[in-house]
């Protein structure tokens, strides 16, 4: 079984200030790591994705997210952020190997970006 | 070239009765994922099908079921609704584990 820990529920910054949103996973498997961001009344939109090879990741807004296999941690990054970066980001995990297709979901970061 | 069409985008149902979602995937994708989102909440695996099979099934009753059509298009049935099966229903679509593309998603409300 597999579980997302997103350590923060609501975090808010100030414009231009740069952000970190905590991500921790729980696998027995090795895994495939994502971030998606939700904005109200949509659905989820794939920011970046870690699948193999380089650990750090970027998107092409802006944001990247570091895989870090010893602390079992993708915590996402940004170092300036912009109002329209205010919305929920969802961490989630799913197993690389045959046989298990499910994303798991962390359960939210509300970013709220103050002019 | 249209990513996830999800329809309705919204509707009301009462309690008991059975509601039908439905899902075309991106061109080019032929896997298909269903999740449930509510309130506050991340999103749950339901289901996802492959080859017009269910491939894999998360934590939902029987009440939760769904089909493939050979031009990989989805259905999502609920039967007997209750008022907590009320939230965001969410479809994604793949070409292979790994790469998911979502949809808007059906808001769903029981009364």
């Amino acid at each position: 079984a597999q579980s997302v820990t997103q350590l923060d529920s609501q975090v808010p910054v100030f414009e231009e200030a740069p952000v970190e949103l905590r991500c921790n996973y729980s696998s027995s498997v090795s895994v495939y790591l994502f971030w998606y961001v939700q904005y109200p009344n949509q659905g989820l939109q794939l920011l970046l994705k870690y699948l193999s090879g380089s650990t750090l990741v970027e998107s092409i807004n802006g944001f990247e997210a570091e895989f870090n296999k010893s602390q079992t941690s993708f915590h996402l990054r940004k170092p300036s952020v912009h109002i329209s970066d205010t919305a929920e980001y969802f961490c989630a995990v799913s197993s690389s190997g045959a046989g298990s297709y499910q994303l798991t979901f962390g359960k939210g970061t509300k970013l709220s970006v103050i002019p | 070239d249209a990513g996830v069409t999800q329809s309705p985008t919204h509707l009301i149902k009462t309690r008991g009765q059975q509601v039908t979602l439905r899902c075309s995937p991106k061109s080019g994708h032929d896997t298909v994922s269903w999740y449930q989102q509510a309130l506050g909440q991340g999103p749950q695996f339901i289901f996802q099908y492959y080859e017009e099979e269910e491939r894999q099934r998360g934590n939902f009753p029987d009440r939760f079921s769904g089909h493939q059509f050979p031009n990989y298009s989805s259905e999502l049935n609920v039967n007997a609704l209750l008022l907590g099966d009320s939230a965001l229903y969410l479809c994604a679509s793949s070409p292979r584990p790994g790469g998911y593309t979502f949809g808007s998603g059906t808001r769903l409300t029981v009364v």
